[in-house]
């Protein structure tokens, strides 16, 4: 059972279209963690937001933590054919990391 | 500086088997995390180990344990497979909670 929910569950677009992947929770978490993970490899870690209001910006990667830190968002502009992966939130609860299902972006040429 | 690294990366066995994954965390890196990915999901969170002790753990059957050694290395045991146990098996490494780093995984397929 996911207890973040990610939405969409799959996004494709054009390269240089910008695209944003939501997760929401009913629950508080120390902080927040989102992983993009290619086939047949883990997960990477992209960035890790804990203040509520906190905006983090990773080159054309743009990261958002919401107020009552339940929901995050990350927008992409300018997508590009590396940016194909699938996007994973995930709480951090102590130590243990409850994850989304996932979003899977596939950005073509 | 070497990253995480899981061994076997992939693996065959039969139901009813037993298996053991291994894990060599990032240096630098004190606790060790396991973590189950099904096909189409998030990973789900198995354990937790740091100084040799398992201090966590997901909702997970007792026929999943753990051992972690004093390199800070670690295995995951599975007995009586089941079908259902085919998975990605990710062991993440961090140091005090900071740092998660996590390695290729180990497919398992239960036959």
């Amino acid at each position: 059972t996911q207890l973040l929910e990610q939405s969409p569950q799959f996004l494709s677009i054009q390269e240089g279209e910008n695209l944003t992947v939501y997760c929401n929770s009913s629950s508080v978490f120390s902080s927040l963690q989102w992983y993009r993970q290619e086939p047949g490899e883990g997960p990477v870690l992209l960035v890790t937001v804990v203040t509520g209001g906190e905006v983090k910006k990773l080159k054309r990667l743009t990261f958002q933590f919401g107020d009552a830190r339940k929901d995050s968002s990350l927008h992409i502009t300018a997508a590009q054919p590396g940016d194909t992966g699938l996007y994973l939130c995930a709480g951090d609860s102590w130590g243990k990391l409850q994850f989304g299902a996932g979003t899977q972006v596939v950005v073509t040429p | 500086d070497a990253g995480v690294t899981q061994s076997p990366t992939h693996l065959i066995k039969t139901r009813g088997q037993q298996v053991t994954l291994r894990c060599s965390p990032k240096s630098g890196h004190d606790t060790v995390s396991w973590y189950q990915q099904a096909l189409g999901q998030g990973p789900q969170f198995i354990f937790q180990y740091y100084e040799e002790e398992e201090r966590q753990r997901g909702n997970f059957p007792d026929r999943f344990s753990g051992h972690q050694f004093p390199n800070y290395s670690s295995e995951l045991n599975v007995n009586a497979l089941l079908l259902g146990d085919s998975a990605l098996y990710l062991c993440a490494s961090s140091s005090r909670g900071y740092g998660y780093t996590f390695g290729s995984g180990t497919r398992l397929t239960v036959v």
